[in-house]
């Protein structure tokens, strides 16, 4: 079934220690995003790549890195992961860049840093 | 700056009953507008967008969204509720310059009461 599949499901890390979440879609799409949801404030867009080979920061990039070497995985990493990047993270892709473009999601990663 | 409200963090309506989930956005221009649902833990599930044309638009499991601009609303409705309905819904947004960001409310857990 075609779609967006995110690995680990859920990880308990310990604060300082290097974490990569791993995101693959199998779509085609050119475009992918990385958001974090917190209770209370929906979802927030970490980084995005309109296309492999480019990325670009989004609303929260502090203490994220991303890269997109090719068009299906967009890894997320936490160089050194702190407390406050306990959240549940989400990868999406959509087909273009595009305002109409609508984003779909896969089932997320529960990541909590202690 | 690009904004959407949802004001009720909880709607219940009995099953049977129609239900309405509000959304309101704020942004420059004209708005393309998404509604999405999350079970738990699970990732989000498009359900319906506007992008221009009709003010009434028909998505998945039988909801529909109602564009109206002067209000700057995009809320969403079902004329009889499921208990398989229960969950959280979120209303997000884009402006026309096709920026990545799309802009998520907090949203609204919906239940529906056998």
């Amino acid at each position: 079934i075609a779609g967006i599949t995110q690995a680990p499901t859920s990880q308990i890390l310990a604060a300082g220690r290097r974490m990569t979440l791993r995101c693959t879609q199998d779509m085609r799409h050119n475009a992918m995003y990385w958001y974090r949801q917190d209770l209370g404030l929906g979802l927030r867009l970490i980084h995005y790549s309109n296309t492999a080979g480019t990325t670009g920061k989004g609303e929260v990039p502090d203490g994220y890195s991303v890269s997109r070497a090719n068009t299906d995985d967009f890894p997320l990493t936490l160089a050194s992961a702190v407390p406050s990047q306990t959240s549940v993270y989400f990868c999406a892709s959509s087909k273009g860049q595009g305002g109409t473009d609508t984003q779909y999601f896969g089932p997320g990663t529960r990541l909590t840093v202690l | 700056a690009q904004s959407v409200a949802q004001p009720e963090d909880q709607v219940n309506v009995a099953e049977g009953n129609p239900l309405t989930v509000k959304c309101t956005y704020s942004v420059s221009g004209n708005p393309y507008l998404f509604w999405y649902v999350q079970y738990p833990n699970r990732g989000l599930q498009f359900l319906l967008k506007y992008i221009t044309g009709d003010n009434l638009v028909k998505g998945s499991y039988g909801f529909e969204a109602e564009f109206n601009k002067s209000q700057t609303s995009f809320h969403l409705k079902k004329p009889s509720a499921l208990v398989s309905d229960s969950a959280l819904y979120f209303c997000a947004v884009r402006d026309q310059t096709g920026a990545n960001n799309l802009f998520f409310g907090t949203g609204t857990r919906l239940t529906v009461i056998p």
